[in-house]
């Protein structure tokens, strides 16, 4: 079982819809979750970080955590061509004294004009 | 403010030769320090880990291996290259200490061995 679990896709949505990615990962000493965003070619850069359960919301993005479920999501509300990237998923968990983040395989999202 | 500097930007190297890949993080101290190595359309895989200097932690058995000389500078190298050794290589920082903090990353090097 891989650590963090992503639909590779792509997911393709209209422009203007809610785009909804979702993300499992299977250790449940897990603390720290975050969702970043990749262009092609490009390093990724951070969206949001959601360290305990519910939602959370930063402008068209809404993070949400079930630590019960092990499962977390991103909502893309009026999905724009320019939100069109990969989005990873990472988690961060102790690993002897170590801080060690682990990422999904990534989710490509594609928005459609 | 934090940055985080990662080079060289560009490289081809031909299978066998040596690698040095350099990092460097300003405005913290005592950073955690990460090398990830993403394939072509592939995931973000863990190659080395530190939270501090000569402490380094290795997730995947390979012929690279990475130095942390001074409190912010982080190195991965190799002595020989394979083919399966080109992707792109990432840097990344967070602040020491608990299980919180984001990661960020530096621009990248893309390695490509021929």
């Amino acid at each position: 079982q891989k650590e963090v679990e992503q639909n590779s896709g792509p997911l393709s949505v209209p422009e203007g819809a809610i785009a909804s990615l979702n993300c499992t990962y299977s250790d449940r000493g897990s603390q720290s979750f975050f969702w970043y965003r990749q262009y092609s070619g490009k390093s990724p850069e951070l969206i949001m970080s959601i360290y305990s359960n519910g939602d959370k919301e930063d402008g068209r993005f809404t993070a949400q955590l079930n630590k019960a479920s092990q499962y977390v999501s991103l909502l893309i509300r009026d999905s724009q061509p320019s939100d069109s990237a990969t989005y990873l998923c990472a988690v961060i968990k102790n690993s002897g004294g170590y801080q060690k983040v682990t990422f999904g395989t990534g989710t490509k999202l594609q928005v459609i004009p | 403010s934090q940055t985080i500097h990662q080079w060289p930007a560009t490289l081809v190297q031909p299978v066998g030769s040596p690698l040095s890949l350099e990092c460097t993080v300003e405005g913290t101290s005592n950073p955690n320090l990460y090398w990830y190595r993403q394939a072509a359309g592939r995931g973000l895989q863990l190659l080395f880990y530190s939270i501090g200097i000569d402490q380094i932690s290795s997730e995947v058995p390979q012929n690279l291996s990475a130095s942390r000389p001074q409190d912010r500078q982080f190195i991965l190298s190799s002595k020989k290259l394979l083919l399966s050794d080109s992707g792109f290589y990432l840097c990344a920082w967070k602040f020491g200490g608990g299980n919180t903090g984001e990661l960020f990353f530096g621009e990248g090097s893309r390695l490509t061995v021929l």
